[in-house]
């Protein structure tokens, strides 16, 4: 089956631009969660959904980041008025069910950079 | 003081060298510790899995934990070269979310 799928794969965006995100988790995976990753940061968890539960966005880093996840499926990370610091790979991953012990399935991550 | 630390690297070995990499932390309520190894421009993926203390071996691959000194490791027997890539340390606590180390990038020459 199909793994992870997240588009676009590479992002050029000019500062103050809106972009959009998407990731097409696995199918049947509950859990869905989104990181970032920076040069030289590691991973940094930004927000995490589990079934019709609210969401974890307790990552999130401003207002300006938002995401979604309709239908239990599909996730669209929204980033507002972009900035420069912006910048990073942003992946997304599924696992089954959410629980601790369960393997995260990630994608390629989307390369976002902000002019 | 971050939570996870994990020295960058980068690591370069010849081939069939043991490779050891580590990570510390500092939240004693971590329970779940992973690895993940990433190629370039791919996504993580999930090497090892273990909960709490102990030791795990998989293949070429051996996974330490030692809660009291708060010091994961990750042992790779055998190096080859397809093993060069980046290794990510993560943990978490019951409830949380996963906390990944920076990354130690590893080479394997030929």
């Amino acid at each position: 089956g199909a793994g992870v799928s997240q588009s676009p794969s590479n992002k050029v965006t000019e500062k103050g631009k809106d972009v959009e995100l998407r990731c097409d988790p696995i199918s049947g995976h509950t859990a869905l969660y989104w990181y970032r990753q920076s040069l030289g940061q590691g991973l940094e968890f930004l927000i995490y959904f589990q079934g019709n539960s609210a969401p974890d966005k307790s990552g999130l880093p401003s207002d300006r980041f938002s995401a979604e996840r309709t239908g239990g499926s599909v996730s669209t990370l929204t980033i507002q008025r972009t900035q420069q610091e912006d910048s990073a790979v942003y992946l997304c991953a599924s696992s089954l069910a959410g629980n601790p012990i369960e393997t995260q399935y990630f994608g390629p991550g989307t390369r976002l950079l902000v002019l | 003081q971050k939570e996870v630390e994990q020295d960058p690297g980068p690591l370069s070995v010849p081939e069939g060298a043991i490779v050891s990499l580590n990570c510390t932390y500092s939240n004693s309520a971590f329970q779940y510790f992973m690895w993940y190894r990433q190629y370039s421009r791919k996504g993580p993926e999930l090497l090892m899995y273990t909960y709490s203390s102990g030791n795990k071996e998989d293949g070429r691959f051996t996974a330490q934990v030692d809660k009291s000194s708060k010091y994961i490791s990750l042992f790779i027997r055998d190096s080859q070269p397809s093993d060069s890539a980046t290794y990510l340390c993560a943990m978490r606590a019951k409830g949380t979310a996963l906390i990944f180390g920076k990354g130690t990038t590893l080479s394997v020459s030929s």
